[in-house]
């Protein structure tokens, strides 16, 4: 088995400030994945990476960048805090993909709240 | 384009009822289907998925699901809920090397 850690478990942000959040997996997988969650909401793609130093684009990707430095670890960076904002960042991997049918196996998220 | 409609914010039923969450899709192919579960304060586990063959898939924890190509419809079934099973529910559509569109979520709450 394998394990997908995300850091920081709990973020606290000022508007305008730049955050990063950072996710390792031990699966070995090809592509990850960052997901935002918003309350009662499903999850929506920021950006996802089919392999080291890959990045493609997904449907919430304005306001964010990230970088996938090594197979294991996949960074996601809040280029400009919103005030008041409040959502949770999945990281999630699958073996090959992207979106195919390989199960995708997620961290337990980091919790963003920009005062 | 493809989507996914989960009906039902919140579902509330007794330890040992049985249990049908819905989900709708949108598709002018059969997707790749799945049922994801996030227990408080975790990530998404998958509990189910299905591509082809029997239209009725079992997954984990006592768990199936049936496609309906006719109602364009996956929904999740439990004949008899325990209290644990309380988390928000999602079911997720996705087309071979497309996007993964996930539903907003239903929210199980399974009463004592």
């Amino acid at each position: 088995g394998g394990i997908i850690t995300q850091t920081p478990k709990f973020l606290i942000g000022q508007e305008g400030q730049k955050l990063t959040l950072k996710c390792q997996q031990n699966f070995n997988h090809d592509t990850m994945y960052w997901y935002r969650q918003d309350s009662g909401k499903g999850l929506r793609l920021i950006y996802y990476s089919i392999t080291e130093n890959d990045l493609q684009k997904g449907d919430l990707s304005e306001g964010y960048d990230a970088s996938r430095e090594k197979k294991s670890s996949f960074s996601l960076t809040v280029t400009s805090a919103q005030k008041n904002e409040m959502a949770v960042f999945l990281c999630a991997s699958s073996i090959n993909g992207p979106f195919n049918q390989d199960t995708q196996y997620f961290g337990p998220g980091t919790r963003l709240l920009v005062l | 384009a493809q989507s996914v409609t989960q009906p039902d914010a919140r579902v509330t039923v007794s330890e040992g009822a049985s249990l049908q969450l819905r989900c709708k899709y949108s598709s002018s192919v059969t997707p790749y289907l799945f049922w994801y579960v996030q227990y408080p304060r975790q990530g998404l586990q998958l509990l189910l998925k299905y591509y082809s063959g029997d239209p009725v898939v079992q997954g984990v924890n006592g768990f199936e699901a049936e496609f309906s190509k006719s109602n364009s419809s996956f929904h999740l079934r439990k004949a008899s809920v325990h209290w644990s099973d309380s988390a928000v529910y999602f079911c997720a559509v996705s087309i071979s090397n497309n996007r993964i569109f996930f539903g907003d979520g239903t929210q199980l709450v399974v009463k004592p």
